[in-house]
């Protein structure tokens, strides 16, 4: 079975300042992994993703993950914080080739919160 | 808007009436998933449809939940006989023809369902 922890519940940071939010994964073989925004009352907004290649995936927004594989880890980073970049941010996994087709896997969100 | 098309966006039922919610997929998609929100929590995934064939449904509760995704027109999910557990938003979201491929998932703004 496959799993996501997002271990902050909420991140709080400076506008100005890096930021980054936690994401590790549990899959039985290797996992595509993404991010998504949800601002309130909207749906999930495709971030980036990463599937092969290059461990350090950029994505929207000025947005980055890096993917690590002894870690089972895929941290979403940015190296300046916008106070418009607050928002709900969700990691999600598919092992598509280990019996978990194609469904995506949440994590329980990670509340962003960037401050003047 | 070439997007995910949910209505409605807001839905409220009396307990033990049915709920019809609909999507329809960006243009070019034919894989339609739709997952569903409990307040503070993540999504989780319902089902999996490709056009009048349902692909998996492993995640749909085994009573009073249905879906389809006719030839013609948009996917339905259907809730028979509604209680106050249900209330949640329902998102939608959709990808290309290329089956197990790895590209996004794209959401919908998702119907927020309240059952008084």
């Amino acid at each position: 079975a496959q799993s996501v922890a997002q271990p902050e519940d909420q991140v709080n940071v400076a506008e100005g300042n890096p930021l980054t939010v936690k994401c590790t994964y549990s899959v039985s073989g290797n996992p595509y992994l993404f991010w998504y925004v949800q601002y309130p009352n909207r749906g999930l907004q495709f971030l980036l993703k990463y599937i092969t290649g290059d461990n350090l995936v950029k994505g929207s927004y000025g947005f980055e993950a890096e993917f690590n594989k002894s870690q089972t880890s895929f941290h979403l980073k940015k190296p300046s914080a916008l106070v418009s970049d607050s928002a709900l941010y969700f990691c999600a996994v598919r092992d598509p080739y280990t019996g978990g087709g194609n469904k995506l896997t949440f994590g329980t969100g990670t509340q962003l919160k960037v401050e003047l | 808007n070439a997007g995910v098309m949910q209505n409605p966006r807001h839905l409220v039922r009396r307990r033990g009436q049915e709920a019809r919610l609909r999507c329809s997929p960006m243009k070019g998609h034919s894989h339609v998933y739709w997952y569903r929100q409990l307040p503070e929590e993540g999504l989780k995934f319902m089902v999996y449809l490709q056009k009048e064939n349902i692909i998996d449904e492993s995640g749909m509760p085994k009573e009073r939940f249905s879906a389809e995704f006719p030839k013609e027109g948009p996917s339905i999910l259907r809730i028979q006989q509604v209680v106050r557990g249900d209330s949640a938003a329902y998102f939608c979201a959709s990808s290309d023809d290329r089956g197990f491929s790895n590209q996004p998932q794209h959401f919908g703004d998702g119907t927020r369902l309240s059952i008084l």
